[in-house]
């Protein structure tokens, strides 16, 4: 069965602080990505990754920054949390592009920054 | 620039009716379309994917089709239960470079 796991399901942080999110797949899947998702928003893409070290930015980079030094594991960070971005994180991976890009979710990060 | 729409209010139905909910689109060529579940605190989950030359798809209860001239997906579930409750998210790709563009989803509530 596909997997894919997230470091925490629940996270308090303070203003200012560096954050860690941690995404793992054991599917050995090329690609992986990270979204949040707010409501009434949906799902809004932060970064995608095609392969290992490599990184592109999604519709909403501003804040963060990714790194994939081993194919099944995507990290997020957050150089200096803010307030607004409080909200829930989902990291994703799917398999080299067959036409269908279907992807496998984490069960999700809710992040609160204070 | 691209726009997709679901229904942002909740559909509530009866148990054993078929629910049937929508997805729009606009400014976007799709090659093909995926719905996803949502369970509340947990990850989308993968249901059906539709391609554009597809005009119906089916999965058990599930139906999905795909009219690419009204720009439109239909997602339909026929006898629901309650256990079908759960939030419904549409996904149009190729987005360039393996990416999906999500909806916001339309929550469904299936009452006894």
């Amino acid at each position: 069965d596909v997997k894919v796991t997230q470091s925490s399901r629940y996270l308090v942080k303070r203003t200012g602080e560096k954050v860690f999110l941690e995404c793992v797949q054991d599917m050995d899947h090329e690609n992986m990505f990270w979204y949040r998702q707010d409501p009434g928003l949906g799902l809004r893409l932060i970064y995608f990754s095609y392969d290992v070290k490599m990184k592109e930015k999604g519709d909403i980079p501003e804040g963060y920054s990714v790194s994939r030094e081993k194919k099944e594991r995507f990290s997020l960070i957050l150089e200096s949390a803010s307030t607004n971005q409080t909200s829930m994180y989902l990291c994703a991976s799917s398999p080299p592009t067959q036409h269908t890009d279907t992807q496998y979710f984490g069960p999700g990060t809710r992040l609160t920054v204070l | 620039s691209q726009k997709i729409e679901q229904n942002s209010e909740a559909l509530n139905i009866q148990e054993g009716k078929t629910a049937t909910l929508t997805c729009n689109y606009t400014n976007y060529s799709p090659a093909y379309l995926q719905w996803y579940r949502q369970d509340p605190g947990r990850g989308p989950v993968f249901l059906l994917l539709i391609r554009e030359n597809e005009k119906e798809k089916r999965k058990e209860r599930l139906k999905v089709t795909f009219d690419t001239t009204l720009k439109q997906s239909l997602f339909h579930i026929t006898a629901s239960q309650p256990a079908d409750s759960a939030t419904y998210l549409c996904a149009l790709g190729p987005g360039g470079g393996n990416k999906l563009t999500f909806g916001t989803g339309t929550q469904l509530k299936v009452e006894l």
